[in-house]
C-alpha cells in the first residue's frame, strides 16, 4: 500500500488565490481527516469524514475554507482566498475506523506570500 | 472538554540512556483511546501506538513501552536505550468516542534530542 498520498508537497502562494490541497487515502480506510500544524497552534483538526460523509468541520476556521470528499479514494481541501496567516503545513490522515490510529500523509507545507 | 497535556517540552539526553515522556489526558468520557505519534525532522507523522480506555495493560514493542494508568489519567512513553535515530517531536493524542463525530486533540508535543 502507498500510504496516504497528499500534493502538492510544497506550494506557494500569492495572498488572494485560491489553493487546492489533494488527499488520497489509504483504501479501504473509511475515515479521512484534515489537520493543519503550525508553531503556534499545534496540531490542530479542520474536518472530519466518515463513509465520504463530513461528520465534524467545526475546526474548519472560517468560510474562506472548503472540504469535499467526492468519492472514498479522494478529498480536497481549497482555501478561496488565502491568506498569509493560512500558511501551514496541512496533513490529511486517514483510518480504518473512527476511533483514529491515523495513517497520516507527508504533509503540503503551504505558503502564501 | 478533553485536553492533552505534555508537561516536557524539550527533553535531552545521551545515547543508551532510557527516557520517559510524560502525557495526561482530561476526558469526561468514560470511552476514549490514546495514542503517542512520532514527528522526526522530516516532518511526516508517524503512528506509534493506539489504547483504549478499557485495556490498562503497559505494551511493550521493541524499545518501546507504554505505561497506561487511569487512576492518574496518564499514558507515558518510554525509551530505552535511547537512539540519535529516536530524536523527534512526540505528540500524546486523546480520542473520545462518544456520540456525534470524532473529537480528536493533539497535546503540544515533546521535543527529543538524543545526543550520541
Amino acid at each position: 500500500d502507498a500510504g496516504v498520498i497528499q500534493s502538492p508537497r510544497h506550494e506557494v502562494t500569492e495572498m488572494g488565490q485560491e489553493v487546492t490541497l489533494r488527499c488520497k487515502p489509504i483504501s479501504g480506510h473509511n475515515s479521512l481527516f484534515w489537520y493543519r500544524q503550525t508553531m503556534m497552534r499545534g496540531l490542530e483538526l479542520l474536518i472530519y469524514f466518515n463513509n465520504n460523509v463530513p461528520i465534524d468541520d467545526s475546526g474548519m476556521p472560517e468560510d474562506r475554507f472548503s472540504a469535499k470528499m467526492p468519492n472514498a479514494s479522494f478529498s480536497t481541501l481549497k482555501i478561496q482566498p488565502s491568506e498569509p496567516r493560512d500558511s501551514a503545513v496541512y496533513f490529511c490522515a486517514s483510518s480504518p475506523d473512527r476511533a483514529g490510529g491515523y495513517t497520516f500523509g507527508s504533509g503540503t507545507r503551504l505558503t502564501v506570500v | 472538554a478533553q485536553k492533552v497535556t505534555q508537561a516536557q517540552t524539550e527533553i535531552s539526553v545521551v545515547e543508551k540512556e532510557d527516557v520517559t515522556l510524560d502525557c495526561v489526558y482530561e476526558t469526561r468520557d468514560t470511552t476514549y483511546y490514546l495514542f503517542w505519534y512520532k514527528q522526526p525532522p522530516s516532518g511526516e507523522l508517524v503512528f506509534l501506538i493506539r489504547r483504549n480506555s478499557f485495556d490498562e495493560q503497559n505494551e511493550i514493542s521493541g524499545r518501546y513501552s507504554w505505561n497506561f494508568q487511569k487512576s492518574t489519567s496518564s499514558f507515558n512513553f518510554t525509551i530505552t536505550a535511547s537512539q540519535v535515530v529516536d530524536s523527534a517531536v512526540y505528540f500524546c493524542a486523546l480520542s473520545e468516542a462518544s456520540s456525534y463525530g470524532q473529537n480528536f486533540v493533539f497535546g503540544p508535543g515533546t521535543r527529543l534530542s538524543v545526543l550520541p
